[in-house]
């Protein structure tokens, strides 16, 4: 079957770093998207990983392990503008369709 | 700048009323998506398109139709609201499909649909 899990509510502090994770069972795997969403706004794109490894822009940073159906995003130097929530989507080999995670609401503390 | 723009922010329908969802992009791109989100769910996919006057069914198409005769402009239909369709509906659009790219999906503001 097919499977995407986050954790649905993680807490910070302004200026530290948090990872947000997020494990995938899919029957087929062709690139992992993390979008961020502001409450009643629209998801907007923020990485995109389809080979191993860490892709870097600016303060978030994500990763990617396909062997072990992980990634995570990491957000550096929290201001309070990231309190949002996080979605991970998994695109499907087979038709190219989005697999969408139920998302991990952040929320930031002064 | 890219744009997906819904035709409404708010609506308020009854039961049994036919219920109309526009979305239009204004960036050429082939590919457009209705979802529904609900909390503590992912997104779900309702319908998507990948050309004009074509449609395909996504893992929730039951009481819901589409239609796409512009390239630009993708409608969600509710034949007849439900209650139970009570939820944020989303319309996102994309490049062509088959290929290795990200060619993200862009979303609209989203349209807060209840059914009394």
């Amino acid at each position: 079957g097919q499977n995407i899990d986050q954790p649905t509510e993680m807490t910070a502090t302004e200026g530290a770093i948090v990872q947000i994770n997020c494990t995938y069972q899919t029957s087929g795997f062709n690139g992992l998207f993390w979008y961020q969403q502001h409450a009643g706004e629209a998801p907007t794109f923020l990485s995109y990983n389809v080979l191993d490894g860490l892709e870097e822009k600016g303060r978030f940073s994500s990763f990617l392990s396909r062997s072990k159906g992980y990634s995570y995003l990491l957000l550096k130097e929290l201001q309070m503008k990231d309190s949002a929530s996080y979605l991970c989507a998994v695109r499907d080999r087979s038709n190219y369709q989005l697999i969408w995670g139920a998302g991990t609401k952040l929320i930031i503390k002064p | 700048d890219v744009k997906v723009t819904q035709s409404s922010r708010y609506l308020v329908k009854r039961t049994g009323e036919k219920v109309f969802l526009e979305c239009v992009q204004d960036m050429d791109h082939e590919n457009m998506f209705w979802y529904r989100q609900d909390p503590g769910l992912g997104l779900r996919l309702i319908y998507f398109s990948y050309d004009v006057k074509m449609k395909e069914k996504g893992d929730i198409p039951e009481g819901y139709s589409v239609s796409r005769e512009k390239k630009e402009r993708f409608s969600l239909i509710l034949e007849s609201a439900s209650t139970n369709q009570t939820s944020m509906y989303l319309c996102a659009s994309s490049r062509d499909r088959g290929h290795s790219a990200s060619y993200e999906q862009y979303f609209g503001p989203g349209t807060r649909l209840t059914v009394t």
